[in-house]
């Protein structure tokens, strides 16, 4: 069974930084285009970036740009979302999101609170 | 930036048939997905490529897309529908993905 579990969540200062990982398992995680996706309490879901199967490409949306940045480690199965500048707004439940055309999968999921 | 636009809210009564619509300047040049979003879990696809359904997605979940507009359509709707529902797409270059604000479907 696909699994995607993210780790790396937690309390932060704003300001401060936190570096998000997603591990892979059970399925050919260089062939696939990855995002991560945040929640607010409450709140609807925000794409954040994205990246191609290679790594080789990158997107970030405009609410992140110069704070985060997405990247790859093919050879271990592992998304990453190094997060610097983190603002109390960034407070979110942060998912890894693998998406192929019908294959679809979310991990479960790291709570990120900015909060002095 | 890019923006699409759902209704927040959706009742209908079981049985009957729920339209979800979302509203984009760039969905003809774009496809559209919707995402099921139960209180607490991930995202589920219910929808890909504006009409195409995932082989362990009900049938009565159905897709369609024209001009500016994309629906989410939900035949016979049953109890365990109940849920938030997302449409996402991209924007006219294809470079920035995006989430419509959600819409809270309520089987009455």
């Amino acid at each position: 069974e696909v699994q995607l579990v993210e780790s790396g969540g937690g309390l932060v200062q704003p300001g401060g930084s936190l570096r998000l990982s997603c591990a892979a398992s059970e399925i050919r995680f260089s062939n696939y285009w990855m995002h991560w996706v945040r929640q607010a309490p409450g709140k609807g879901l925000v794409w954040v970036a994205r990246i191609n199967s290679d790594g080789t490409s990158t997107s970030h949306a405009d609410s992140v740009k110069g704070r985060f940045t997405i990247s790859r480690d093919n050879a271990n199965n592992t998304l990453y979302l190094q997060m610097n500048s983190l603002r109390v707004e960034d407070t979110a439940v942060y998912y890894c999101e693998l998406a192929g055309g019908p294959l679809d999968y979310w991990g479960q999921g790291t709570l990120v609170t900015v909060s002095s | 930036s890019y923006e699409l636009t759902q209704p927040p809210s959706v009742s209908v009564s079981p049985g009957q048939t729920a339209r979800i619509t979302c509203s984009g300047d760039a969905l003809p040049d774009q496809y559209t997905s919707w995402y099921q979003q139960n209180s607490g879990q991930a995202p589920v696809l219910v929808i890909f490529r504006d009409t195409e359904r995932p082989s362990r997605i009900p049938a009565r979940f159905s897709g369609s897309s024209s001009g500016t507009t994309a629906t989410l359509t939900i035949s016979g709707v049953q109890a365990e529908d109940e849920a938030d529902y997302y449409c996402q797409s991209a924007d006219s270059s294809g470079t920035y993905n995006v989430f419509g604000g959600g819409t809270k479907l309520t089987v009455l």
